[in-house]
């Protein structure tokens, strides 16, 4: 079955910080990566997505990931932080064929300080 | 307009009541789905409709019904409601046929607290 993986439970920066968020996944074939934005209090929103093409993928607000596929990951970068930024960041994978069934990591909470 | 919206936002019931979320999308979208976000904020799907036929149905209680008069609508119903039940669950939609991404635009989920 697949799985996904996100590492860091909780982080902690501070504005202009430098973000990397862990995601692993397992699954043996062809897969669709997606990073989601929980705000606080929210709905979950689209940060980005990989389908295929380029393994770096950027999304908005300055977001980009990239998907190693030896290593099965999908980690979620940002160069520098905003204090906007606070939110939870959820990784999620699908199988690319067969049902659009989206399995999610656990998330990851990042407060971001002033 | 918002594009997936769920009714009610927020829900406070005492056990063995039966409650019933509903979800409309507006955006022409194929699939529906109903997740459940627990208080650790972890995320499962429940159930997937396309075009109004249940195509996934993870292992949920028998108590949790869903149903999809048209596939702009999916609503959710809960009999004889426990305390494990208490979560946010969130309504989704994707286009999946026509060579879609499958992207999927959630609503902005309906917290449901059980007494």
């Amino acid at each position: 079955a697949q799985s996904v993986s996100q590492h860091n439970h909780h982080v902690i920066l501070s504005e202009a910080a430098s973000l990397e968020l862990g995601c692993n996944y397992s699954y043996g074939g062809t897969v669709n990566l997606f990073w989601y934005v929980q705000y606080p209090g929210q709905h979950l929103q689209l940060l980005l997505k990989y389908f295929s093409g380029d393994p770096l993928v950027k999304g908005i607000k300055g977001f980009e990931a990239e998907f190693i596929k030896s290593k099965f990951s999908f980690n979620l970068r940002k160069p520098s932080v905003q204090w906007s930024d606070t939110a939870e960041y959820f990784c999620a994978v699908k199988n690319a064929g067969g049902y659009n069934k989206l399995i999610f990591g656990a998330g990851t909470r990042l407060a971001v300080h002033p | 307009d918002t594009a997936v919206s769920q009714t009610p936002k927020y829900l406070v019931t005492q056990m063995g009541n039966d409650k019933s979320i509903k979800c409309e999308q507006n955006l022409g979208h194929d699939t529906m789905y109903w997740y459940k976000q627990d208080s650790k904020k972890f995320l499962k799907i429940m159930f997937s409709y396309n075009n109004k036929e249940l195509i996934i149905n993870e292992t949920v209680p028998n108590r949790f019904s869903p149903k999809s008069p048209d596939k702009a609508h999916l609503n959710l119903h809960i009999n004889s409601l426990e305390l494990g039940d208490s979560a946010v669950y969130f309504c989704a939609s994707s286009q999946t046929s026509g060579g879609h991404t499958g992207e999927l635009f959630f609503g902005e989920g309906s917290r449901l607290t059980v007494l």
